[in-house]
C-alpha cells in the first residue's frame, strides 16, 4: 500500500518560515491535503489539492507537490500555528485514504 | 456552518461490540461521502473507512475489514459504524469526517472515545 513520509519534528523560530515535507513515490501524480491538529482538538484541513486555502486559513499556509515530495510552507510562523501537520493522499490503487506519520511543529 | 456530531463511544471490554454515530447537519448530506478516522493515545491518524454518498461503495483500513460495518442513512443525515470482536488496539479517538471523491477530509468532528478494556 501507498506510504507517506514525513518527519517527525520541525522547530522554528517566530517570524521564521517553516517547511514540513511529505514524501511519497511519484507524489506529484496525487492530490495531497494537509492537516494541522493543535493539542486537544480536531484535525483541521489547511491546505487541499497542493496548494489550496480553504476559507478562513491564512495566506501564511501554501503547499507545493513536485516529483516525490510534497510540502507545506507556513510563513511569518506565529506562536499558534505549533500543532501536528499530517499530509493525506487518496491512494486509487488500493481504494484507501493513507495519511502521514504527522509532523510535530514547535515554535521555538 | 458545517457541523458533525459523534456519539455512541465508551468502555467496551475485549470481544465486544460498539455502534458509533456520525449525525450532520448545515449542509446536503447526501452529496458528501463520510470518513472515519481514528487517533489511538499519543498517536496519529488512522483512516478506518469511508462510505461513498448513495452507499454505492465502501472502504476498510485492512485491520479492520471483517470486523467493522459501516453505513449511513441519508434521511436521517447519519453515517453508522458497527464495531465487533473489539480489541485492545482498537482504543481510540474516531472521528467523522466529511469528504469528496478527490479524497479530502474538508469536516471533522469533535471525535468520541472508544476504550477497549477488561
Amino acid at each position: 500500500s501507498y506510504v507517506l513520509t514525513q518527519p517527525p519534528s520541525v522547530s522554528v523560530a517566530p517570524g521564521n518560515t517553516a517547511r514540513i515535507t511529505c514524501g511519497g513515490k511519484n507524489i506529484e501524480t496525487k492530490s495531497v491535503h494537509w492537516y494541522q491538529q493543535r493539542p486537544g482538538q480536531a484535525p483541521m484541513m489547511v491546505i487541499s489539492y497542493d496548494n489550496e486555502r480553504p476559507p478562513g486559513i491564512p495566506e501564511r499556509f501554501s503547499g507545493s507537490n513536485s516529483g516525490d515530495t510534497a510540502t507545506l510552507t507556513i510563513s511569518r510562523v506565529e506562536a499558534g500555528d505549533e500543532a501536528d501537520y499530517y499530509c493525506q493522499v487518496w491512494d486509487g490503487s488500493s481504494d484507501h485514504v493513507v495519511f502521514g506519520g504527522g509532523t510535530k511543529l514547535t515554535v521555538l | 456552518e458545517v457541523l458533525l456530531v459523534e456519539s455512541g463511544g465508551g468502555l467496551v471490554k475485549p470481544g465486544g461490540s460498539l455502534r458509533l454515530s456520525c449525525a450532520g447537519s448545515q449542509f446536503t448530506f447526501s452529496n458528501y461521502n463520510i470518513n472515519w478516522v481514528r487517533q489511538a493515545p499519543g498517536k496519529g491518524l488512522e483512516w478506518v473507512s469511508t462510505i461513498t454518498r448513495s452507499s454505492s461503495y465502501i472502504y476498510y483500513e485492512d485491520s479492520v475489514r471483517g470486523r467493522f460495518t459501516i453505513s449511513r442513512d441519508n434521511v436521517k443525515n447519519s453515517v453508522y459504524l458497527q464495531m465487533k470482536s473489539l480489541r485492545a488496539d482498537d482504543t481510540a479517538v474516531y472521528y467523522c469526517a466529511r469528504g469528496s471523491p478527490n479524497g479530502e477530509l474538508d469536516y471533522w468532528g469533535q471525535g468520541i472515545l472508544v476504550t477497549v478494556s477488561s
